[in-house]
């Protein structure tokens, strides 16, 4: 079945950087777009950016700019999120979603990880 | 940067009633909306793209409507699985900027 398998919960310290990983399985892996949004604990859902594992071409949220970078390795159908200069305000769950690889159509994150846990803490 | 708001922040509304929940765009999106529906501990689920378009396996009972900036999400009767949050997301600059509403979330009444 499609799926999406995310690495495990990571504890990083302030001024660290996190990689959290997401597999695919069940599909071409190359055919859709990898999002990824955040949640912090009692808050709502926020867009960090996609990567376009066909391309590798990523587009990120202006807020992200600069300590964010998606890539992917399509030999094991997986991608990466890597976030820099870590902050207590980036503790969160942090998802990844495919969308449809369409530059012209969204029908919107179909798929989604199960999320994994990322505590910033001194 | 587009701006959602959703209202109410929370609804609370007795099985078997109608729910209406809204969003509002800070400028137009015409009709790229999507709504998510997220469980406690759970990932968000697709429910609707395009304002009104039901993704795949999502029941009747749920609708949607609207363009420009405003928008509902209807529950035609509330299931006890449909206790949950909501939330709307806007791509009307796709594939660039993406946003997402605050979310309302709906409790039992």
């Amino acid at each position: 079945q499609v799926q999406l398998v995310q690495s495990g919960a990571e504890v990083k310290k302030p001024g660290a950087s996190v990689k959290v990983s997401c597999k695919a399985s069940g599909y071409t892996f190359t055919g859709y777009y990898m999002h990824w949004v955040r949640q912090a604990p009692g808050q709502g859902l926020e867009w960090m950016g996609w990567i376009n594992p066909n391309s590798g071409g990523t587009n990120y949220a202006q807020k992200f700019q600069g300590r964010v970078t998606m890539t992917r390795d399509t030999s094991i159908s997986t991608a990466y999120m890597e976030l820099s200069r870590l902050r207590s305000d980036d503790t969160a769950v942090y998802y990844c979603a495919r969308c449809m690889l369409s530059p012209f159509d969204y029908y919107g994150m179909d798929v989604w990880g199960q999320g994994t846990t990322v505590t910033v803490s001194s | 940067e587009i701006v959602m708001t959703q209202s109410p922040a929370t609804l609370s509304v007795s099985p078997g009633e109608r729910a209406t929940l809204s969003c509002r765009a800070s400028q137009s999106v015409s009709s790229n909306l999507a709504w998510y529906q997220q469980k406690p501990g759970q990932a968000p689920r697709l429910l609707i793209y395009g304002a009104s378009t039901r993704a795949t396996g999502i029941p009747a009972r749920f609708s949607g409507s609207g363009s420009g900036t405003e928008f509902t999400l209807t529950i035609s009767s509330l299931q006890s699985e449909d206790f949950a949050v909501y939330y709307c997301q806007q791509y009307n600059n796709w594939p660039r900027a993406l946003t997402f509403g605050g979310g309302t979330k709906v409790e039992i009444k």
